[in-house]
């Protein structure tokens, strides 16, 4: 079976560009949850999408925003990038809610220049 | 007070040695306990996933908790340099309306 993708792999963008990062989920999987990763505040927890439904959402600010489709794909959006939104984005699927096991796909590199 | 709290390390043994990464949690809801390993340039990978207090083991990996000091710990037995990684804990509650990992730990198993 396969893992969950993540495209694209590394992108470079510049402060105040936009960014939309894309989730394919394991096969059969309902529950997508996007988490960034940087070193000094590690996983941070963005939001969680089920059945094409945002279930919970992190401490972010609205620059940052998802969607799911009907086929449990999932996007990020990022609009008006900063500095600071360089980091890992990973996205993990589940078959249902959150607290079933979680698979992580190998994340997207954003850099902010 | 962080609600999920890991020591950083680095953490450096030797091969062969018995590792013990530990994670200390504030919110008494957490139900559900899981360990990832996270080598570098790579997504998180699970590695034990618990529900409530008790000890789990697989193969040279065993994960305890302790609620009621709150308190979660992963052994690895027979370290291996390949178990060179980052060790996160994470934890959630029975409605899956918190997730939360701790920081990490960085593991360094030498030859």
């Amino acid at each position: 079976k396969a893992g969950v993708t993540q495209t694209p792999r590394y992108l470079i963008k510049t402060r105040g560009q936009q960014v939309t990062l894309s989730c394919s989920p394991i096969s059969g999987h309902r529950s997508v949850s996007w988490y960034q990763q940087t070193p000094g505040q590690g996983l941070q927890f963005l939001f969680e999408y089920f059945s094409e439904t945002q279930r919970n959402k992190g401490n972010f600010p609205g620059r940052f925003s998802g969607r799911q489709f009907s086929n449990s794909r999932s996007e990020m959006n990022v609009s008006t990038l900063e500095l600071g939104d360089s980091a890992l984005y990973l996205c993990a699927s589940s078959l249902d809610i959150s607290t079933d096991t979680q698979y992580f796909g190998p994340g997207t590199r954003l850099t902010v220049l | 007070q962080k609600e999920v709290e890991q020591d950083p390390g680095p953490l450096s043994v030797p091969e062969g040695a018995i590792v013990s990464l530990n994670c200390t949690y504030s919110n008494s809801a957490f139900q559900y306990f899981m360990w990832y390993r996270q080598y570098s340039r790579k997504g998180p990978e699970l590695l034990m996933y618990t529900y409530s207090s008790g000890n789990k083991e697989d193969g040279r990996f065993t994960a305890q908790v302790d609620k009621s000091s709150k308190y979660i710990s992963l052994f690895i037995r027979d370290s291996q340099p390949s178990d060179s990684a980052t060790y996160l804990c994470a934890m959630s509650d029975n409605y899956g309306q918190n997730f939360v990992f701790g920081p990490g730990t960085r593991l360094s198993v030498l030859p």
